[in-house]
């Protein structure tokens, strides 16, 4: 069965700096994909970023980039020049590839609070 | 503009009265997916539906049940909730391939009295 580890319940940065997101997984599975879901304050969860697991090359959005380490079976969240707006629940989540459907295994979430 | 609406936003029932939440798409898609989740737990599928085809998850409880009558409607029955199914209950849309994005609601918050 696949597992999502998020060890970090809470962080805080301050506006402008950068914080890494941690995020560890586990499947039995060779090709697959990561992601990044962020869930705002009432408001609907967002996809953030995603990885192929058959790329070596990290993925980056703008300000969002990743750390996947395939054999460690790591896969962080880099947020650079951090705003407020990027308050938010961060999800990390996986998914088989090939499959007809995106069915999401979920970490516990980290919280994140970006402070002025 | 919502592309993903779940109605209501926040749901109180009373222990062991039935009660319905609902989901409806505007981006045709044809995954139609259910997420409980719970305090400070990860978001759990429920179940999901590929165009007509349900498929549950293993460790879905059997007081969970879902209707999806056409393409923009999805519906999550709980026959007989009890204190133990207040949660967040998400619903989720995609377009049918596991590299695509998934679009969430946000989401019907249930309180069971």
């Amino acid at each position: 069965a696949q597992t999502v580890t998020q060890s970090q319940p809470e962080m805080s940065v301050q506006e402008a700096e950068t914080v890494t997101l941690s995020c560890t997984y586990d499947t039995s599975e060779n090709n697959y994909y990561l992601f990044w879901y962020k869930q705002p304050p009432s408001r609907q969860m967002i996809l953030v970023i995603r990885q192929e697991a058959y790329k070596q090359q990290n993925a980056t959005e703008n300000r969002f980039s990743v750390n996947f380490q395939k054999a460690a079976k790591s896969f962080s969240l880099k947020i650079s020049d951090s705003q407020l707006g990027d308050t938010a629940m961060y999800f990390c989540a996986s998914a088989n590839y090939g499959g007809a459907t995106n069915k999401l295994i979920f970490g516990t979430g980290t919280l994140l609070a970006v402070q002025p | 503009d919502a592309m993903v609406i779940q109605n209501p936003r926040y749901q109180v029932t009373q222990f062991g009265k039935p009660v319905t939440l609902s989901c409806s798409q505007t981006l045709n898609h044809n995954v139609m997916y259910w997420y409980q989740q719970k305090s400070s737990q990860a978001p759990k599928l429920l179940f999901h539906y590929y165009d007509k085809d349900f498929n549950n998850e293993a460790d879905t409880p059997d007081n969970f049940q879902s209707r999806r009558p056409n393409t923009s409607f999805c519906f999550l029955d709980i026959r007989s909730p009890g204190l133990g199914d207040a949660a967040m209950y998400l619903c989720a849309t995609s377009r049918g391939a596991v590299d695509t994005e998934a679009f969430f609601g946000q989401g019907t918050r249930l309180t069971v009295v």
